[in-house]
């Protein structure tokens, strides 16, 4: 089974900064990744997936993925006190999505 | 849309007792899956299912926890008898494609 590796923090930063959060994999055959957002207390909530090389932005947040290096990132452009929650990192292995820890971020005012 | 239905949304109970969790997937949706999330081992997939047929339950801790999913539109998790440590969060979650899944609100489970 493949391993998606996530380092679990807590990553601090403040408000306005870029914050850059991390994910790497094991399966060089992955092709797609996704980024999920868990408050406390909530359930995790699907905020952005790329499939290729490369960089796709979407509004603050811009996932780069580097297949070669095997290594994805989501980065958050203007962090905001709200942006704190816990980020988890997803690739497909057949019908499912393998998980990382996730990583704890905290955006201080 | 609604999103994805769960129920309870807490559920405290003895040690020994059946649990049942429900859920409800969001409409036209083709796989279905429960995780389980801990502290301690984050985010575990139990099981899915794609048209109703349960295809990877390799996650299922062990025969106390069983599932189902006699139709499109509802799916059980059942756990005889509970135990302490199946304290933890329960998530359905549905999709339409394999890859992009949609959570619900989750059921909190304490054993005591």
């Amino acid at each position: 089974q493949k391993e998606v590796e996530q380092n679990s923090g807590p990553l601090s930063v403040p408000e306005g900064a870029i914050a850059s959060l991390n994910c790497t994999y094991s399966d060089r055959g992955s092709q797609s990744f996704f980024w999920y957002r868990q408050y406390s207390g909530k359930s995790p909530e699907l905020i952005m997936f790329i499939y290729s090389n490369g960089d796709k932005e979407d509004g603050r947040f811009t996932a780069q993925l580097n297949k070669a290096s095997q290594y994805v990132s989501l980065l958050i452009r203007d962090s905001q006190p709200s942006d704190s929650a816990t980020y988890l990192c997803a690739a497909p292995e057949g019908g499912k999505l393998i998980f990382g820890q996730g990583t704890e971020l905290s955006v201080k005012p | 849309d609604a999103g994805v239905i769960q129920s309870p949304r807490h559920e405290v109970t003895e040690m020994g007792q059946e649990v049942t969790l429900r859920c409800k997937p969001i409409s036209g949706h083709d796989y279905l899956f429960w995780y389980r999330q801990t502290m301690m081992r984050g985010l575990e997939l139990l099981i899915y299912f794609n048209n109703n047929v349960p295809i990877d339950d390799s996650g299922m801790p062990e025969d106390r926890f069983s599932a189902k999913m006699p139709n499109a539109s509802f799916s059980t998790l059942k756990i005889q008898p509970s135990e302490p440590r199946d304290s933890a969060v329960y998530f359905c979650a549905s999709s339409f494609s394999r890859d992009e899944q949609y959570f619900g609100p989750g059921t909190r489970l304490t054993v005591t």
